[in-house]
């Protein structure tokens, strides 16, 4: 069956310019993870939503990044106003019941 | 706080010889432990995972892990290395089976023919 996936899977930005990325988890997976991959900070959570709510936003660097999750399915990260460095491997995982997360194959988003 | 610690950035192992990965973690409770491998320009794949059943589990490409709660690790072995198995390798730590991953540094794998 379709894995995750992620669009765009590349992305070159202006510094202050917003940024939308999406993800579609695998269906039927009610849990959905954002973690950001760089490489002075290695992997990082972000933000976790089961079903449409986010119990947990604790990773989230800052104000200028915003997530939602709609339908129990598709989920946006935003980032406003862009610095460079937002620059990294923005990552989304799904999970049903069974622990395990399984990963997309990310958006690379370069802040200029 | 979960965290997990992963000594030694990249790894180098000869084709045939043995792929030892080290995992430390810390956790407050009983913890679910994964180990990712990423490829070049790819995602995170599952190698295998540990969820308080057996100590020793089996993971895809021949892989293996065991858990000691005694010594706080999830060290990941492979017999002998092939130079598929040249990947990035990630140790991760969730306190709750479907909860947020704390992931290690990460190994980096060189296989040398």
């Amino acid at each position: 069956g379709a894995g995750v996936s992620q669009s765009p899977s590349n992305k070159v930005t202006e510094k202050g310019k917003d940024v939308e990325l999406r993800c579609d988890p695998i269906s039927g997976h009610t849990a959905l993870y954002w973690y950001r991959q760089s490489l002075g900070q290695g992997l990082e959570f972000l933000i976790y939503f089961q079903g449409n709510s986010a119990p947990d936003k604790s990773g989230l660097p800052s104000d200028r990044f915003s997530a939602e999750r709609t339908g129990g399915s598709v989920s946006t990260l935003t980032i406003q106003r862009t610095q460079q460095e937002d620059s990294a491997v923005y990552l989304c995982a799904s999970s049903s019941a069974s622990e395990t997360q399984y990963f997309g194959p990310g958006t690379r988003l370069l802040v200029l | 706080a979960q965290s997990v610690t992963q000594l030694g950035s990249h790894v180098s192992v000869s084709e045939g010889a043995l792929v030892l990965l080290r995992c430390n973690y810390s956790s407050s409770v009983p913890p679910y432990l994964f180990w990712y491998v990423q490829y070049p320009n790819q995602g995170l794949q599952l190698l295998l995972k540990y969820t308080s059943a057996a100590t020793l589990v089996k993971g895809i490409n021949g892989f293996e892990a065991e858990f000691k709660k005694s010594e706080t690790s999830f060290h990941l072995t492979k017999p002998s290395a092939h130079m598929s198995d040249a990947a990035e390798y990630f140790c991760a730590v969730s306190e709750d089976g479907n909860n947020r991953l704390a992931f290690g540094k990460g190994n980096q794998v060189v296989v040398i023919p």
